[in-house]
């Protein structure tokens, strides 16, 4: 157990939908890191929190928004679902925002868009 | 820009038997290089991680890599398989300069048979 918990565990939407994701990173991280793992794209990292402030933005598509709130608790929002936005979705959290950060990941979010 | 290789899909051995996973990179820094476990249904585990210290780097579980920058290799090794090690592993490259986006490999799946 990483000590990272993503709620729901699974999610089963249809398109055009929005959803939330929610992510709570282990005591004590100020980063948090969202990433989509998919059979077709591998894994992909989205964006990067560090104590509530954005610090990189990967391949996020622009109907996908995220935000750090005051107790480090994170969201993923994903809007005008699509049959290609089915993926597993992860979060991770560290104590630093370095490059050498050790990313502890939690059990994912997999979401099925119908 | 940085990239990363994983140069096989699929690794297969006989429990008992040495381990090799290949990852090649491409940076135009300094990397940070991790090796990253992922057992079915589980979020992603860290095994070892290089930031510029010993290019020999052990990780958890008997695991060790060996970075070679001449060769821009970052291959994962264990002497002795075990069942428990059946997984998928996934090279990551971080690189110092520009903004912190860590790019990852597509994973190898380790079949080990008994």
């Amino acid at each position: 157990d990483s000590g990272v918990t993503q709620t729901p565990k699974h999610l089963i939407t249809a398109t055009g939908q929005r959803v939330t994701l929610r992510c709570s990173p282990r005591s004590g991280d100020l980063s948090v890191y969202w990433y989509q793992q998919s059979l077709d794209q591998g894994l992909q990292f989205l964006i990067h929190y560090y104590n509530g402030e954005e610090r990189a933005k990967g391949n996020i598509l622009e109907r996908f928004s995220a935000q750090q709130f005051p107790d480090l608790h994170s969201e993923l929002n994903l809007s005008s679902l699509e049959l290609g936005d089915s993926a597993l979705y992860f979060c991770a959290s560290s104590s630093t925002s370095g490059i050498a950060a050790t990313q502890y990941f939690g059990p994912g979010t997999r979401l099925l868009v119908l | 820009a940085q990239s990363v290789t994983q140069l096989d899909s699929h690794v297969s051995v006989s429990e008992g038997t040495p381990v090799l996973l290949r990852c090649n990179y491409s940076s135009s820094y300094s990397p940070s290089l991790f090796w990253y476990v992922q057992h079915p249904n589980k979020g992603l585990q860290l095994l070892l991680k290089y930031t510029s210290a010993a290019t020999l780097v052990k990780g958890i579980n008997g695991f060790e890599a060996e970075f070679k920058k001449s060769e821009t290799s970052f291959h994962l090794t264990k002497p002795s398989a075990h069942m428990s090690d059946a997984a998928e592993y996934f090279c990551v490259v971080s690189e110092s300069g520009g903004s912190y986006i860590p790019t990852f490999g597509r994973g190898t799946s380790l079949i080990v048979h008994p």
